[in-house]
């Protein structure tokens, strides 16, 4: 199975840079992605790590380490839509290739 | 990205009716679907897998009789919830991966099922 842990809540200023991070568990990995979901509406997917490393996308980037069973979500710039939770979620190997996803964290970003 | 549609976004049922949600990925196929609940104030919780032309895979502790699985093509699967209940009342979202153009593999969700049972 799974185990994916993540902070509940965070709180940024506009403007400033803000990393969160997920720690992960699992029986068999092939994965890790991150979401953005705003209250209401369905998650939109925003990174993917295979491989150890930074992915960077905008002002976006997304890092993994498969021995530590780590991941960071880093957020540049931050603007007021960037208010949001965001999820972190792992694919394993099987034959289905699963989706689980973490807790969640919540972002507010304030003026 | 690839579009995956979802209908109804809104029900309101009576307690012990049933309530089914559609879901169609638009513009790929889709030989596999997954189903999501999500509470007030949690992440989503995967209930099944659902494979085009056999049975569903539920997760454990999600009772297949109470919550069925159609997927009769390649581009549409459906979810029914029987004898509705208060305790069933959540956000439903489904997604779909598109394997194809060497995207990612990431899921697809459609835009999601608020359900509320009276």
């Amino acid at each position: 199975g799974q185990n994916i842990d993540q902070p509940t809540e965070m709180t940024a200023t506009e403007g400033a840079i803000v990393q969160i991070n997920c720690t992960y568990q699992t029986s068999g990995f092939n994965g890790l992605f991150w979401y953005q979901q705003h209250a209401g509406e369905a998650p939109t997917f925003l990174s993917y790590n295979v491989l150890d490393g930074l992915e960077e996308k905008g002002r976006f980037s997304s890092f993994l380490s498969r021995s530590k069973g780590y991941s960071y979500l880093l957020l540049k710039e931050l603007q007021m839509k960037d208010s949001a939770s965001y999820l972190c979620a792992v694919r394993d190997n099987g034959g289905y290739q699963k989706v689980t996803f973490g807790t969640g964290t919540k972002l507010q970003v304030i003026p | 990205g690839a579009v995956v549609s979802q209908h109804p976004s809104r029900v309101i049922c009576k307690s012990g009716t049933s309530v089914k949600i559609e879901c169609r990925s638009l513009d790929f196929q889709a030989t596999t679907m997954f189903w999501y609940r999500q509470f007030p104030k949690q992440s989503l919780m995967l209930m099944a897998t659902s494979n085009e032309g056999s049975k569903a895979t539920y997760e454990q502790g999600v009772e297949k009789d109470k919550f069925l699985i159609n997927h009769a093509s390649l581009t549409l699967s459906t979810l029914t919830v029987t004898s509705a209940h208060p305790e069933d009342s959540s956000f439903y979202i489904c997604s779909a991966r598109d394997l194809a153009g060497g995207n990612t593999g990431e899921l697809f969700f459609g835009e999601g099922s608020r359900l509320t049972v009276l």
